[in-house]
């Protein structure tokens, strides 16, 4: 079974530039999750879709960052325009909703760094 | 609110010591709870869960034991090994919703 692909892999970027991540879950998925995390810190949730709806983004900066999951399979996040802090790993997992213990299966990651 | 505590790292043991890492968890309901380990370079891997109290998961030598009465998701090892060596997650999942709250991560080194 193919695991959660991310790309790219790398990123950096000068601020106030644009960039965007692309996310495949594992096939069969319905939730799927997108988390940032900080050099030191635990993953923190930024939004979650259950199919093409979202969930949670309450913890998701509306002001730059956007998400979408057309047709309810692949992600993409978006930030613009970027700032220094946002210099992180973005996380995409995806689980079986039907699941009973919610399993997620990580993607590798893409690791942003802003200049 | 849900949030989980972990103990601050890094740790360093030597190659057959005994590793215990610490998880406390605040939550309301009944949470799941699990153990996360990301070796270097690599992404997030599921590495125990346990879904009710008194429950205990176990993985690759790994246990940790589900106490409510302790709030409390300790992670064991009798006997560490050197490709041991990764950060440690533990996480929860309320009881409602699929949201899942990460530890700040503990680092293990393991040395020859």
């Amino acid at each position: 079974e193919a695991g959660v692909a991310q790309s790219p892999r790398y990123k950096i970027i000068e601020k106030r530039q644009s960039v965007a991540f692309w996310c495949n879950p594992i096939s069969g998925h319905a939730t799927l999750y997108w988390y940032q995390q900080i050099l030191g810190q635990g993953p923190k949730l930024l939004i979650q879709f259950q199919n093409n709806g979202v969930v949670d983004d309450s913890q998701l900066p509306k002001d730059r960052f956007s998400a979408e999951r057309l047709k309810g399979v692949d992600s993409t996040l978006k930030i613009q325009p970027a700032k220094l802090e946002d210099s992180a790993v973005y996380l995409c997992a995806s689980s079986l909703v039907s699941s009973a213990y919610n399993e997620q299966f990580f993607g590798p990651g893409t690791r942003l760094t802003v200049l | 609110g849900n949030s989980v505590t972990q103990m601050e790292g890094p740790v360093t043991l030597s190659e057959e010591a005994f590793l215990t890492i610490n998880c406390t968890y605040t939550a309301t309901g009944y949470p799941s709870l699990f153990w996360y380990v990301q070796y270097p370079g690599e992404g997030l891997q599921l590495l125990l869960k346990a879904t009710k109290a008194d429950d205990k998961g176990s993985n690759k030598g790994f246990e940790a034991t589900y106490r409510k009465e302790t709030t409390s998701f300790h992670l064991e090892k009798g006997s560490v090994q050197v490709s041991d060596s990764a950060v440690y997650f533990c996480a929860l999942r309320g009881s409602t919703g699929n949201q899942f709250y990460f530890g700040t991560g503990t680092s293990l080194t393991v040395i020859p």
